[in-house]
């Protein structure tokens, strides 16, 4: 069965930083690239990063660049999200996606998600 | 950057068809994507493309695009359908910058 579990949501102080892991399993993860997606509480869906299958190409949503870096590690199946000088309304739901190479906005497979709270 | 305008809201009765639009200047020129969210789960995507259907959506969805518009039609829609719906393309031609819709709650009753 094709599976991303996420992990590392919590509560993090403003100004914080904490580091979200996407643990893929049941397909070949390398070929794929990889998004991050975020839903605010009572919020839409916002598209927050996304990754190229060897890491050659990284995108950022504005709201994030300069704070958030995507990385992944094709040998461990995983993708990351470090998210640094963390504000209130980084405050959400994050989800991780399939994509391929050539259409980003074609997320097949998708994660249950991890919750990140960010409150002093 | 561009924007993807939905209605928030939709209500239809079971066996209806349900139309939501998606609009943006970027659907001119990219697809369409379309999302279906239920709370606690996670989102499954229901159209690719403009009209493509991914294997193990029901038949009863399917997708369209004229212009600046893009819509999902759920005919026949059902209790189980009941959920968020949004839309996604790129936020401007040459990007590889996601961008989604508000969001459009569809409501069956």
């Amino acid at each position: 069965e094709e599976q991303l579990v996420e992990s590392g949501g919590g509560l993090v102080k403003p100004g914080g930083s904490a580091r979200l892991s996407c643990a893929a399993s049941g397909f070949i993860f390398g070929v794929y690239s990889m998004n991050w997606v975020r839903q605010a509480p009572g919020k839409g869906l916002e598209w927050v990063s996304t990754i190229s299958s060897g890491s050659h190409f990284t995108y950022y949503a504005d709201s994030v660049k300069g704070r958030f870096t995507t990385s992944r590690d094709n040998a461990r199946t995983s993708v990351y999200l470090e998210m640094n000088s963390l504000r209130a309304e980084d405050s959400a739901v994050y989800y991780c996606a399939r994509a391929s190479d050539e259409d980003y906005q074609l997320m097949d497979v998708w994660g249950k998600g991890t919750k990140v709270t960010v409150s002093s | 950057s561009s924007e993807l305008t939905q209605p928030p809201s939709l209500s239809v009765s079971p066996g209806q068809t349900a139309r939501i639009t998606c609009s943006g200047d970027i659907l001119s020129t990219k697809f369409a994507y379309w999302y279906q969210l239920k709370s606690g789960q996670a989102p499954v995507l229901v159209i690719y493309a403009d009209n493509k259907r991914p294997s193990g959506i029901p038949e009863r969805f399917s997708g369209s695009s004229s212009g600046a518009v893009a819509t999902l039609t759920i005919s026949g829609a059902q209790d189980e359908d009941e959920a968020d719906f949004y839309c996604c393309s790129t936020d401007t031609t040459g990007s590889h910058r996601g961008l989604f819709g508000g969001g459009t709650r569809l409501t069956v009753l």
